[in-house]
C-alpha cells in the first residue's frame, strides 16, 4: 500500500516549457487535491477533484490545469511556466470529508 | 475571510522541556481542525482531526485541545526526534477544502 505518490520528485524547466507532474492513490479515494508550498506560508490548494472526470478551481489556480481521467490519477499541468511557479508541489487524497492524506511532493524550480 | 495563525513560528526547547504550539483561527462554520507534522523534504503526515470546543486527543507525547477561536498543540517532554514543522488547518463549509497555517518549526535538542 503506497499511499500517494507523486513523480517526479524534482524538476528544473526554463521560462515558458510546459511540464506535467503526476499524482497517483491506492487508497480508493474519492477526493484529491494539489497545493503549493512556498517558504513562510501556508499551503495553497491550486485545484481539486471531487471525483474521476471532475476538477474545480481552489485558491490560486492561474497558470495551471488538471486532469482526472482515472480515479487513481490527478494530473497537474503547467503550459507555459514562470518563475512565480517555482514552488514544492503536493497532491494530497481524502476519503471525501476526511482527513487528507499527502504525497511525498514535487520540488520544481523554474529559471 | 477564513483564516489560520500559528505562533510561534519557530521554538527551540530543550529535550524534556514541555511546551504548547498555538493555532487561531476564523472561520465561518467550523467542520474541523487539522494538526499535521511535517518532517524537511516531505509532505505532511496526519496527526489529529478535533471538531468541537472541549475536544481533546492524544498520540504518545501529543495533545490536541481546541477551543472556538484556537487550538493548541502540547507536547509533553519532548525528544528529538519530535523536531519538525506542525501545520495546523481548518476545514470550513463547502467542499473539503483546508485553510493552512503557515507551521510552526519545532527544534528539539538533546
Amino acid at each position: 500500500n503506497a499511499g500517494v505518490t507523486q513523480t517526479p520528485k524534482f524538476r528544473v524547466l526554463k521560462t515558458g516549457q510546459s511540464m506535467t507532474l503526476l499524482c497517483a492513490q491506492d487508497m480508493n479515494h474519492e477526493y484529491m487535491y494539489w497545493y503549493r508550498q512556498d517558504p513562510g506560508m501556508g499551503l495553497r490548494l491550486i485545484h481539486y477533484s471531487v471525483g474521476e472526470g471532475t476538477t474545480a478551481k481552489g485558491e490560486v489556480p492561474d497558470g495551471y490545469n488538471v486532469s482526472r481521467l482515472k480515479k487513481q490519477n490527478f494530473l497537474l499541468g503547467l503550459e507555459s511556466a514562470a518563475p512565480s511557479q517555482t514552488s514544492v508541489y503536493f497532491c494530497a487524497s481524502s476519503d471525501r470529508a476526511n482527513e487528507q492524506f499527502f504525497g511525498p511532493g514535487t520540488r520544481l524550480t523554474v529559471l | 475571510e477564513d483564516q489560520v495563525t500559528q505562533s510561534p513560528e519557530a521554538l527551540r526547547l530543550q529535550e524534556g522541556e514541555s511546551s504548547s504550539l498555538n493555532c487561531s483561527y476564523t472561520v465561518s462554520g467550523l467542520r474541523g481542525l487539522f494538526w499535521y507534522r511535517q518532517d524537511p523534504g516531505k509532505g505532511p503526515e496526519f496527526l489529529f482531526t478535533l471538531y468541537s470546543a472541549g475536544e481533546e486527543k492524544e498520540k504518545e507525547r501529543l495533545k490536541a485541545t481546541l477551543t472556538k477561536k484556537e487550538s493548541f498543540l502540547h507536547i509533553t517532554a519532548p525528544k528529538p526526534e519530535d523536531s519538525a514543522t506542525y501545520l495546523c488547518a481548518v476545514r470550513g463549509g463547502g467542499y473539503n477544502k483546508l485553510i493552512f497555517g503557515a507551521g510552526t518549526r519545532l527544534a528539539v535538542h538533546p
